[in-house]
C-alpha cells in the first residue's frame, strides 16, 4: 500500500458530463501529480501541485482543470468529457513535509478508471 | 527532447532467464532515472533508480546499466519468474540535484515470464 488515496476507482460517464477525481496523498507529502494512462500509451502527466501551489503543467487539456487545498488533498477536474477521455488516471505523491527532502520516488495511488460511453 | 524511448513494447521470457529493457532519451539535463514496476489493477510502484553518476546499480535480481555518452539507461531482470510479470516503465527527470523533479515516462513494456 502506497498510502496515496484515490476515488472513485471507477467511474462511468457519457459525453459533455463533468467528472471530479479525487487524490489523497501519502501522509507528510506536500507535492501531487496527475497522470493520464491510456490503452497501450505510457503515463503522460498532467500537471503537479506542491503545497497549494501549480508547480508544473504538463498535456493538460484545457477542458481538464486540478487544484490542491490547504489539508493538501487534490481533486483533478474534467469538463465536456469526450470517448477519448477514456482512462485510468493515476495520482501520485512525493516530498515528505517533515524531511523537506524529495529522494525522486513518486508514491502512486491505484488509480480511478474513467469510462465516457 | 522530452521523450524516452522505450523498447521493447512486450516481452515474453522464460522462467530463469534474462529480461532486457531499453531506454534512450535525448535531454542530457535529465539527471535522474528510475523504473517503476506496474501490477494489473494497481499503480506504478518504484523498482529501482539511478543517478548518472554511476554505471549500474544493482538490487538483488534487479540491475540498471547507464550508458550517459549514448544516452541509454536498460533494466536487466535475472532469473526471471512469473511473478516479475508487469508492466515495466523506466523515467527520466530533471531536479536530481535541487530535489524539484519533472519525470518523463516510457511508453512501457509488458513482461511476462512464462513458468
Amino acid at each position: 500500500d502506497s498510502g496515496v488515496t484515490q476515488t472513485p476507482k471507477h467511474l462511468i460517464t457519457a459525453t459533455g458530463q463533468r467528472v471530479t477525481l479525487r487524490c489523497s496523498p501519502r501522509s507528510g507529502d506536500l507535492s501531487v501529480y496527475w497522470y493520464q494512462q491510456s490503452l497501450d500509451q505510457g503515463l503522460q502527466f498532467l500537471i503537479q501541485y506542491y503545497n497549494g501551489e501549480e508547480r508544473a503543467k504538463g498535456n493538460i487539456l484545457e477542458r481538464f482543470s486540478a487544484q490542491q487545498f490547504p489539508d493538501l488533498h487534490s481533486e483533478l477536474n474534467l469538463s465536456s468529457l469526450e470517448l477519448g477521455d477514456s482512462a485510468l488516471y493515476f495520482c501520485a505523491s512525493s516530498v515528505d513535509r517533515l524531511a523537506r527532502a524529495n529522494t525522486g520516488e513518486l508514491f502512486f495511488g491505484e488509480g480511478s478508471r474513467l469510462t465516457v460511453l | 527532447q522530452q521523450q524516452v524511448k522505450q523498447s521493447p513494447q512486450s516481452l515474453i521470457v522464460q522462467k530463469g532467464g534474462i529480461s532486457i529493457i531499453n531506454c534512450a532519451y535525448e535531454n542530457t539535463a535529465f539527471d535522474y532515472f528510475p523504473w517503476y514496476q506496474q501490477f494489473p489493477g494497481k499503480g506504478p510502484a518504484l523498482l529501482i533508480a539511478i543517478r548518472p553518476d554511476v554505471s549500474e546499480k544493482k538490487e538483488g535480481r534487479f540491475t540498471i546499466s547507464f550508458n550517459k555518452s549514448a544516452k541509454q539507461f536498460s533494466l536487466h531482470i535475472m532469473d526471471s519468474q512469473p511473478g516479475d510479470s508487469a508492466t515495466y516503465f523506466c523515467a527520466a527527470s530533471t531536479g536530481g540535484t535541487s530535489g524539484t523533479y519533472k519525470y518523463i515516462f516510457g511508453t512501457g513494456t509488458r513482461l511476462k515470464v512464462l513458468a
